[in-house]
Parts: structure tokens; C-alpha cells; sequence
């Protein structure tokens, strides 16, 4: 398994509260994603990064703001909650694709399953 | 717009009942397409990247075909322990700098014994 932890792994709170997911990855991968995972929508990409410091917003990035200052750890955060933001939320990390090199498939961690009331 | 189609939604086979999953794609130029298998309560593992029309990737029971406007998964003799959750994904040309992906909604295959 690719060494990648998501913290917490469930999350209860309520409308309005901050909240802060991390991910924590040991196999030193330039590329990290947080993908949100509902019913009839598939796997959508909130934010990612390709560098430390270096982060660009996915599909469904209103609400969302991401940071990562260490290449290990992607942090998630909600500023305010709101109850359309319950979900299962997934890390994933990737290696950059090279010239000459197949294409770096994505790694996922287990997830993080967040209910806002 | 990229845009991936699974089907069907959901499956059940009997054990030693092969069958065969769809993915539909469209894409501003294929990059790559990945398949991938979820157990419930877990995140995503990769099984397959396919790049051209034509090639095929086998792993145990399963064999990922690749066409110019789709994808199939073939389950040959499924077990129960085949029984998952299969996810589509496609790469394009612009997303291909930083590997994004996107994802169909998948489909859910249930073997019973």
C-alpha cells in the first residue's frame, strides 16, 4: 500500500465550524489531490498541488482552501461548514509523468468521511 | 468538455459467471485511462493504465481493452472476492502535466457464491 495517511478518519460537526483534513504521504510524491466522493457523482477533484507552496483549484473548489507547506502533508480546509459539504473526502498522491516514461497512475489514501449537520 | 460514462451501475454474477464492464469516454485527446477497483470503506487501487486503441492489460481475472471512444473490463470466472466497486478515469492532453484525472461514477459488482 502507498504510504499515505488521512487524519481524521471520521468527522462529525456542525454548520458553520471550521474544519481541517490532512493528508500525510512517507513516499515523497511531488503530486497531491483532494477529491470529494458523493452518490451519482464520482470522484471530483477540490484542489491539488505539484509542489510545496506550488497549489491550483480542481472542479469543485468553492469553499474549499488547501495549503501545503512541507512536501509530505496537503492540508483540507473548510472555512465555515455547510451541510452540502458532507461527503467522503480522498487523498491521492502521483509521481510527475517524464518524457519517455508511462503515464504515473494516482495513489489513494482511505479516506475521510465528514458529516456536517 | 471530458466526459466519462460507466455502465452499468450495478451488476450481480454468479461465481464462474464472466461478464464485462463499459467505460465511454470523450476527451480533447487521450493522455491515458486508468481503471480502478474500491472496497467499500476504502479509497481507490489502481489496476490498469491503457494509452492507445487496441491495447489490452491482464491482471489475474481481469482484462481492460481500450477502443477509440471506450474502455471495457472483463471479468473472466469472477470470485467473490471480485466483488468491488470498478472506477473509469481519463487523462487528458492539458491535464496530463499534473496527471489529473476524471472519473466516471462507476460500476458496482456484486458475485455471489
Amino acid at each position: 500500500d502507498a504510504g499515505i495517511t488521512q487524519s481524521p478518519r471520521h468527522k462529525v460537526t456542525e454548520t458553520g465550524t471550521p474544519v481541517t483534513l490532512r493528508c500525510h504521504q512517507t513516499e515523497n510524491h511531488r503530486y497531491m489531490y483532494w477529491y470529494r466522493q458523493d452518490p451519482g457523482h464520482g470522484l471530483r477533484l477540490i484542489h491539488y498541488s505539484y509542489g510545496v507552496k506550488d497549489t491550483d483549484k480542481g472542479e469543485v473548489s468553492d469553499g474549499y482552501s488547501v495549503s501545503r507547506s512541507k512536501t509530505e502533508d496537503f492540508l483540507l480546509t473548510l472555512e465555515s461548514a455547510t451541510s452540502s459539504q458532507t461527503s467522503v473526502y480522498f487523498c491521492a498522491i502521483s509521481e510527475p509523468t517524464r518524457k519517455g516514461q508511462s503515464n504515473q497512475p494516482q495513489h489513494f489514501g482511505d479516506g475521510t468521511r465528514l458529516s456536517i449537520l | 468538455e471530458d466526459q466519462v460514462t460507466q455502465s452499468p451501475e450495478a451488476l450481480r454474477l454468479q461465481e464462474g459467471e464472466s461478464s464485462s464492464l463499459n467505460c465511454s469516454y470523450t476527451v480533447s485527446g487521450l493522455r491515458g485511462l486508468f481503471w480502478y477497483r474500491q472496497d467499500p470503506g476504502k479509497g481507490p487501487e489502481f489496476l490498469f493504465t491503457l494509452y492507445s486503441a487496441g491495447e489490452e492489460k491482464e491482471k489475474e481475472r481481469l482484462k481492460a481493452t481500450l477502443t477509440k471512444k471506450e474502455s471495457f473490463l472483463h471479468i473472466t470466472a469472477p470470485k467473490p472476492e471480485d466483488s468491488a466497486t470498478y472506477l473509469c478515469a481519463v487523462q487528458d492532453n492539458y491535464g496530463g502535466a499534473t496527471n489529473k484525472l476524471i472519473f466516471g461514477t462507476g460500476t458496482l459488482l456484486a458475485v455471489q457464491p
